[in-house]
């Protein structure tokens, strides 16, 4: 599936309730990155890792979790305290040594709250 | 950080005509600048980039134009078929290997009328 995989694509979580959502890629690329995308906000940035064991909150961090303790995977937890969780995550991989710069995606889970 | 301006949010032409989709960014120092295109419920896919080193680049149908000193960049899509019709996402990245991020437009819904 384009060598990165999001599962699953779609989940439902209850009130207070936490979540985790699984990116994996297998094109050996350095870079991680998660998103969130809204209707009409286009796609915004949760949390990015350019490297195993490190990582860097993005532009809308509060309310989620992530890891990087493999090469290959960058989970991210959605927990409780994220107020308005719904909306459609996807999962990004870039090589930090090839061109072109551009991402690959991974197909998404869209996560509903119920 | 960097903020990207995207315009139109919609779109709507006849099948045959041309589209363009024009971009704004305000780091001087971005110098990546992707576009992806979105098919309803799928992921992003890059089409098209340009380096900040390039002023215009084109593939086939599509071609992309910077204008760095306004800090400026237009997609435009000739010959429109039903098939483009999607929401596209522009995109500014600046940083070297070590270190990048992209930051995305608002997306513009292309609709091609046959």
């Amino acid at each position: 599936d384009g060598g990165i995989t999001q599962s699953p694509k779609y989940l439902f979580r209850k009130e207070g309730q936490n979540v985790t959502l699984s990116c994996e890629q297998n094109l050996n690329h350095d870079a991680m990155y998660w998103y969130r995308q809204d209707p009409g906000q286009g796609l915004r940035l949760i949390y990015y890792s350019q490297i195993v064991n490190d990582f860097q909150k993005g532009d809308i961090a509060e309310g989620y979790s992530v890891s990087r303790e493999k090469k290959e995977s960058f989970p991210l937890t959605v927990t409780s305290a994220q107020k308005n969780p719904t909306a459609f995550y996807l999962c990004a991989s870039r090589s930090k040594s090839s061109s072109p710069y551009g991402y690959t995606f991974g197909s998404g889970t869209r996560l509903t709250v119920v | 950080g960097e903020n990207v301006e995207q315009h139109p949010s919609t779109l709507s032409v006849q099948e045959g005509d041309s589209a363009v989709i024009k971009c704004t960014y305000s780091d001087s120092a971005s110098n990546y600048f992707p576009w992806y295109k979105q098919e309803l419920g799928k992921r992003p896919q890059l089409i098209i980039d340009i380096r900040s080193n390039v002023g215009e680049k084109k593939d086939q149908r599509i071609a992309v134009t910077l204008n760095k000193t306004a800090k400026h960049f237009s997609l435009h899509i000739t010959e429109t078929q039903p098939e483009d019709s999607a929401v596209y996402f522009c995109a500014a990245g600046r940083g070297g290997a070590g270190s990048y991020q992209l930051t995305f437009g608002k997306g513009t819904k292309l609709s091609v009328i046959p």
